[in-house]
């Protein structure tokens, strides 16, 4: 069974800053590996995934992810955030022969001015 | 229009009482989900449903029913609501190629329970 720890609940910062939100999972297979946002009274939308090759990932909106194998990580980074980017983001994990998504428990980003 | 529609939106309901919420999309796909999202804990899937006639459990189906009535249809019932299943419950889809695709997700029902 895979898991998926997002150790930060919730991570101010300020416009133009950047940013990296966490995500370390834990799995015996190989995995997929996904970032989801969700915006104020929204359902969740792809920001990136990790199928394979490259570990660096780039998504919408200036996101990118990098994967390690190593340290089972997949931090998402933003070098320079917008107060739109005010959201909460999940990682989520999927092993590669079904189709069963695990999300972490979300980190809620705040951007102010 | 959306391609992932949740209806109703909102739904408050006494305890004991059946709920029905429904699922529908245009997106052609095979696969569809329910799960709850309770702040702190992200969201756990409640069934799934990989075609017409597969239905399967999720990590909290207990409380829970579902039916597939037709490709685009899947609907989440609660035989007799508790006020700890008040929740924001989502639908979601994708495509049936494998574990790579990822899943389109509804806008939500907010359901509370009292």
């Amino acid at each position: 069974a895979q898991s998926v720890t997002q150790l930060d609940s919730q991570v101010p910062v300020f416009e133009e800053a950047p940013v990296e939100l966490r995500c370390n999972y834990s799995s015996s297979v190989s995995v997929y590996l996904f970032w989801y946002v969700q915006y104020p009274n929204q359902g969740l939308q792809l920001l990136l995934k990790y199928l394979s090759g490259s570990t660096l990932v780039k998504g919408i909106n200036g996101f990118e992810a990098e994967f390690n194998k190593s340290q089972t990580s997949f931090h998402l980074r933003k070098p320079s955030v917008h107060i739109s980017d005010t959201a909460e983001y999940f990682c989520a994990v999927s092993d590669q022969s079904f189709q069963k998504l695990v999300f972490g428990t979300g980190t809620r980003l705040l951007v102010s001015p | 229009d959306a391609d992932v529609t949740q209806t109703p939106r909102n739904r408050i309901t006494k305890t004991g009482k059946r709920i029905m919420l429904e699922c529908s999309q245009t997106k052609g796909h095979d696969r569809m989900y329910w799960y709850r999202q309770d702040p702190g804990l992200g969201l756990r899937l409640i069934y799934y449903s990989f075609d017409v006639k597969d239905i399967n459990k999720g990590e909290i189906s207990d409380g829970y029913s579902v039916s597939r009535q037709a490709q685009a249809k899947f609907s989440l019932s609660l035989e007799s609501a508790i006020p700890n299943q008040t929740a924001l419950y989502f639908c979601a889809t994708s495509a049936g190629q494998g574990a790579s695709q990822p899943q389109h997700f509804g806008d939500g029902t907010r359901l509370s329970i009292l």
